[in-house]
């Protein structure tokens, strides 16, 4: 089992619709995670960090965390083409451990 | 304020050379890491740094890389000598830390490309 999961996609979803993105880990004992945004040919940029299990709201990103449940999730409120990217969930363990990503693309 | 700085941004070199990378974290982050990234196995950890010492090199892949981090502001990694299997992107991270934030700051990257 890998240490962090994600669906490689890629998900598209229509200009204005709710984007879910999920991830799940594979270590209990994980206290911070992250989501980072990546355009092609860029480097990671971090979008969300949350510590606590529930519901962290910046602008149109939601993150969601279930440490019961050892999930977390990014949900984008009204996309933009300009949100389609790799999103990358990270989870600190020892040390950082990156999913493979998610493309998402937001068609106009 | 600035971020991190890498350089080059593209090496393109002939298999068997020797290769420098360089990094500048941002000012103030006790932390540093060195990734890899490839559409085969995506963003690797290489070896991270805390206040200049190498604390992980586990997933440095074998003996022909090496890095340093001499001073709080400058790291480098080396590939002596390069393979064609190394072409990838490589990216320096920053970070402050306590015992739960880790939020990482990244660099342009470095696209290595060995012939």
């Amino acid at each position: 089992q890998k240490e962090v999961e994600q669906n490689s996609g890629p998900l598209s979803v229509p200009e204005g619709a709710i984007a879910s993105l999920n991830c799940t880990y594979s270590d209990r004992g994980s206290q911070s995670f992250f989501w980072y945004r990546q355009y092609s040919g860029k480097s990671p940029e971090l979008i969300m960090s949350i510590y606590s299990n529930g519901d962290k709201e910046d602008g149109r990103f939601t993150a969601q965390l279930n440490k019961a449940s050892q999930y977390v999730s990014l949900l984008i409120r009204d996309s933009q083409p300009s949100d389609s990217a790799t999103y990358l969930c990270a989870v600190k363990i020892n040390d950082m451990r990156f999913g493979a990503g998610t493309r998402l693309t937001v068609k106009p | 304020d600035a971020g991190v700085i890498q350089s080059p941004r593209h090496e393109v070199t002939e298999m068997g050379q020797e290769v420098t990378l360089r990094c500048k974290p941002i000012s103030g982050h006790d932390y540093l890491f060195w990734y890899r990234q490839t559409m085969m196995r995506g963003l690797e950890l290489l070896i991270y740094f805390n206040n200049n010492v190498p604390i992980d090199d586990s997933g440095m892949p074998e003996d022909r890389f090496s890095a340093k981090m001499p001073n709080a502001s400058f790291s480098t990694l080396k590939i002596q000598p390069s393979e064609p299997r190394d072409s990838a992107v490589y990216f320096c991270a920053s970070s402050t830390d306590t015992s739960v934030r880790y939020e990482q700051y990244f660099g342009p990257g470095t696209r290595l490309t060995v012939t």
